[in-house]
């Protein structure tokens, strides 16, 4: 079965800071892995996708990896702004979409 | 924007009471999902549609039963609802493996 774990649970930053989300996955035979940011009382925006064939996406600030061997995925997040807080989610797709528990990211001002 | 609504946004109903949610996508799009998010354990599956009356359960099926009866609607029912039901659900859609999924808005259900 299928199991995504995040950690750390929460993390908080001075804001200009780089920083890593970490996301690991037990079946290494999934299609794609997708990054998803969620705003409090919101619905879920989709950041990034990276196809199994794929190492690594960029979308402007945010590059995201993919190490299908050892399961695990990185989302960098270069010069976080006080906008960037958020919790972020990752979510693999083998035959169905499995989402870890996310990581409650606070940019400190 | 994928065109996706979800309706009720709020609804608080009472302990063994029927309740049926909505989700309404404008994109003519095959695969439909419902999702229950609770604190601690993040976003789990309730059902999926991969057409018109085609339906298949998730991992937290119990106590839910859907219904697609056109493309564009999906109907997720609580036959009676229980307070371990009070949640926040996600309807999305999906385009196929080279896309993302979409998500609606969510309703926040509360049972008294």
């Amino acid at each position: 079965k299928q199991e995504v774990t995040q950690i750390p649970a929460a993390l908080s930053v001075p804001e200009g800071e780089n920083l890593v989300l970490n996301c690991s996955f037990t079946d290494s035979a999934i299609y794609n892995l997708q990054w998803f940011r969620q705003d409090p009382g919101k619905g879920l925006t989709s950041l990034l996708l990276i196809q199994s064939s794929q190492r690594e996406q960029t979308s402007g600030r945010l590059n995201a990896s993919l190490d299908k061997s050892s399961g695990r995925s990185t989302l960098y997040i270069a010069a976080s702004q006080p906008g960037d807080s958020a919790t972020y989610l990752c979510a693999v797709f083998d035959d169905k979409i499995i989402f870890g528990k996310g990581t409650r990211l606070h940019i400190l001002p | 924007d994928a065109g996706i609504t979800q309706s009720p946004r709020h609804k608080v109903t009472e302990t063994g009471t029927p309740v049926t949610l909505r989700c309404h996508q404008t994109e003519n799009h095959r695969y439909m999902y419902w999702y229950r998010q609770d604190p601690g354990h993040g976003l789990r599956l309730i059902h999926y549609s991969y057409g018109v009356k085609d339906t298949d359960k998730g991992e937290v099926s119990d106590g839910y039963s859907v219904s697609r009866s056109k493309t564009e609607d999906f109907l997720l029912t609580l036959e009676s609802a229980t307070s371990s039901q009070t949640s926040v659900y996600f309807c999305a859609i999906w385009r196929g493996t080279t896309d993302t999924q979409y998500f609606g808005p969510g309703t926040r259900l509360t049972v008294l």
